[in-house]
């Protein structure tokens, strides 16, 4: 049963500072690896779509890479702004679409 | 992105009866749904994955006969939760995911169900 874990559980930043947050997963086959943004009682955003032939995927100010072989990915977010205080969630599906979520890793940006 | 709605956002209801959600992809047609709990401070856990024309497939542990789960149509699916206990509160939501069926689609969310059960 794959089991994906999420490390820091909280993480709080003076803004302006760059930041990695770590997932790492146990079942390395897999389709796809999904980072998400949540917001305190809101549903999911989307941030960054990694497929299993792919290392890393950028959107702006997020880069996240992928080692399945190691079961590991990072969202690396650069100059963080309190904007981006959140729950950040990453999510590997491995059976046809269904996805398993790590724990979470609560962000705080301090201005 | 795709756009997936939930509706209703928040419900409160009495101990013993029976709560609608439903689930919409407005852009897109989504032959699966997947339908999400979220506890407070924890992460999402599946609790089934809704397919149109067919049974719902639920995971182990949750009841088929409590959450009732339709996929009525390529956008619509909903959940019931039947019989309704303080138990059951928590936070419910939907997915599906975006081009055909191959098992490696992006997932757009909905924006989530707030149930309290009084």
């Amino acid at each position: 049963k794959q089991e994906v874990t999420q490390i820091p559980a909280a993480l709080s930043v003076p803004e302006g500072e760059n930041l990695v947050l770590n997932c790492s997963f146990t079942d390395s086959a897999i389709y796809n690896l999904q980072w998400f943004r949540q917001d305190p009682g809101k549903g999911l955003t989307s941030l960054l779509l990694i497929q299993s032939s792919q290392r890393e995927q950028t959107s702006g100010r997020l880069n996240a890479s992928l080692d399945k072989s190691s079961g590991r990915s990072t969202l690396y977010i650069a100059a963080s702004q309190p904007g981006d205080s959140a729950t950040y969630l990453c999510a590997v599906n491995n059976a046809g679409n269904m996805l398993t979520f790590g724990g979470g890793t609560r962000l705080m940006v301090k201005p | 992105g795709a756009v997936v709605s939930q509706h209703p956002s928040r419900v409160i209801c009495k101990s013993g009866t029976s709560v609608k959600i439903e689930c919409r992809s407005l852009d897109f047609q989504a032959t699966t749904m997947f339908w999400y709990r979220q506890f407070p401070k924890q992460s999402l856990m599946l609790m089934a994955t809704s397919n149109e024309g067919s049974k719902a497939t639920y995971e182990q542990g949750v009841e088929k006969d409590k959450f009732l789960i339709n996929h009525a149509s390529l956008t619509l699916s909903t959940l019931t939760v039947t019989s309704a206990h303080p138990e059951d509160s928590s936070f419910y939501i939907c997915s599906a995911p975006k081009a055909g069926l191959a098992p490696n689609n992006e997932q757009f969310f909905g924006p989530g169900t707030r149930l309290t059960v009084l």
